[in-house]
């Protein structure tokens, strides 16, 4: 099958500071990786979509200076959340799509607490 | 606009009740439709696709159909099991691959 990481899956952090989260494709190269936040009990909201090589392209609403994507390598996008505020607690939920497969695979996903 | 509409939890039933979760979708041009599920404490997980209309997507027991003319997808399934308590999300992609979802709808099945 094909298996997401995600790292850390979970972490506390003051307010103030940032935090890199980490999405690997384990068993296959991904060219596109998404990256999600869900607020408890609603649904994953697209943030952004990252492509190997080349900016990520942020949805209408999102923060890209605030949310800093980098999809280095195929298997490994980070998204930063920089100068983290309580507002920015949530599950962030990272996927990877398959070269050739309308079909996107999961990260277990990082919950974020912001104190 | 492009966005997926489900019904709105939470659902209770009993073992080896019938299920349905609606769901409806707007956009433009012909997306993907799918159902993902998500158990306590896990990731998302494919439950089943549909790439065209009057395509049925099926696995472990559920169904649904891409009614283009009604813009619907709803999951069924006929006789759910306890293993079944999850959290399910429609979802819809676009021609970039960039995937929308459904606010969730959690079942839960009681003996």
């Amino acid at each position: 099958g094909a298996v997401v990481s995600q790292h850390p899956s979970w972490v506390i952090c003051k307010s103030g500071t940032s935090v890199k989260i980490e999405c690997r494709s384990l068993d296959f190269q991904a060219t596109t990786m998404f990256w999600y936040r869900q607020f408890p009990k609603q649904s994953l909201m697209l943030m952004a979509t990252s492509n190997e090589g080349s900016k990520a392209t942020y949805e209408q609403g999102v923060e890209k200076d605030k949310f800093l994507i980098n999809h280095a390598s195929l298997t490994l996008s980070t998204l930063t959340v920089t100068s983290a505020h309580p507002e920015d607690s949530s599950f962030y939920i990272c996927s990877a799509r398959r070269e050739g497969r309308n079909e996107q695979f999961f990260g277990p996903g990082t919950r974020l607490t912001v104190l | 606009g492009n966005s997926v509409t489900q019904m709105e939890g939470p659902v209770t039933l009993s073992e080896e009740a019938f299920l349905t979760i609606n769901c409806t979708y707007t956009a433009t041009g012909y997306p993907s439709l799918f159902w993902y599920v998500q158990y306590p404490g896990e990731g998302l997980q494919l439950l089943l696709k549909a790439t065209k209309a009057d395509d049925k997507g099926s696995n472990k027991g559920f169904e649904a159909t891409y009614r283009k003319e009604t813009t619907s997808f709803h999951l069924e399934k006929g006789s759910v099991q306890v293993s079944d308590s999850a959290v399910y999300f429609c979802a819809r992609s676009n021609t970039g691959n960039q995937f929308y979802f459904g606010t969730g709808t959690s079942l839960t099945v009681i003996p």
